[in-house]
């Protein structure tokens, strides 16, 4: 089974909410990842967690705060988004981050 | 620094013709490369990757790709496209792994392909 899943598949929220995306695996992969994707472009990466922990931000502003709280799972919480941060949030993991990575089918967040 | 070009925007084929998606790249050592189809509204779906061996890469839904290192190219094909192929392709080159480097994912700009009944 490679499938990555997401949830919830669609989110709209003012500038002032808190929300939270969730992405779960079970292939017992130890690599996760999350990316920013705009319209017809390449996703762009956001954060890596190896072995439950984070290696990468590139830095993604504070407003995204990501959180790994066990092999399995995956939380991007979200405050005080901008309009511009209206995107489709994938969610992947890998075996290892020498691995093909696995996309989840993604979280499209409209900002207002 | 590793890149990855994929110099079409758009292919337009017929149904039943080849189909090829091309992909440059520029790295240092060896490459690492991965081809990732997406359909509408959908996540990126893993098609097939290169890391050595036999030049010629067998991949998910028919789909092949070629390694020619002295073009630096890595090319997708499949040789009868169904319309069902229409969809967001992308290249994509794993950065050199080194003490100081992640190996992270550098994907190209996509080409969209569009199979014409």
């Amino acid at each position: 089974d490679t499938e990555v899943t997401q949830t919830p598949k669609h989110l709209v929220m003012g500038m002032t909410n808190k929300k939270s995306l969730k992405c779960e695996q079970h292939m017992g992969h130890r690599a996760m990842y999350w990316y920013k994707q705009k319209a017809k472009k390449p996703p762009e990466l956001m954060f890596v967690y190896s072995y439950e922990k984070l290696s990468i931000n590139e830095s993604v502003p504070s407003r995204f705060s990501p959180e790994c709280p066990n092999s399995s799972l995956l939380n991007l919480h979200l405050h005080a988004l901008q309009p511009e941060d209206s995107a489709l949030y994938l969610c992947a993991s890998s075996q290892t981050r020498l691995d093909e990575q696995y996309f989840g089918p993604g979280t499209r967040l409209t900002v207002t | 620094a590793q890149s990855v070009a994929q110099p079409e925007d758009q292919v337009n084929v017929a149904e039943g013709n080849p189909l090829t998606v091309k992909c440059t790249y520029s790295v240092s050592g060896n490459p690492y490369l991965f081809w990732y189809v997406q359909y509408p509204n959908r996540g990126l779906q893993f098609l097939l990757k290169y890391i050595t061996g036999d030049n010629l890469v067998k991949g998910s839904y028919g789909f092949e790709a070629e390694f020619n290192k002295s073009q630096t190219s890595f090319h997708l094909k499949k040789p009868s496209a169904l319309v069902s192929d229409s969809a967001l392709y992308f290249c994509a080159v794993r950065e050199k792994m080194t003490t100081d480097s992640w190996g992270k994912l550098q994907f190209g700009a996509g080409t969209q392909v569009v199979v014409t009944p």
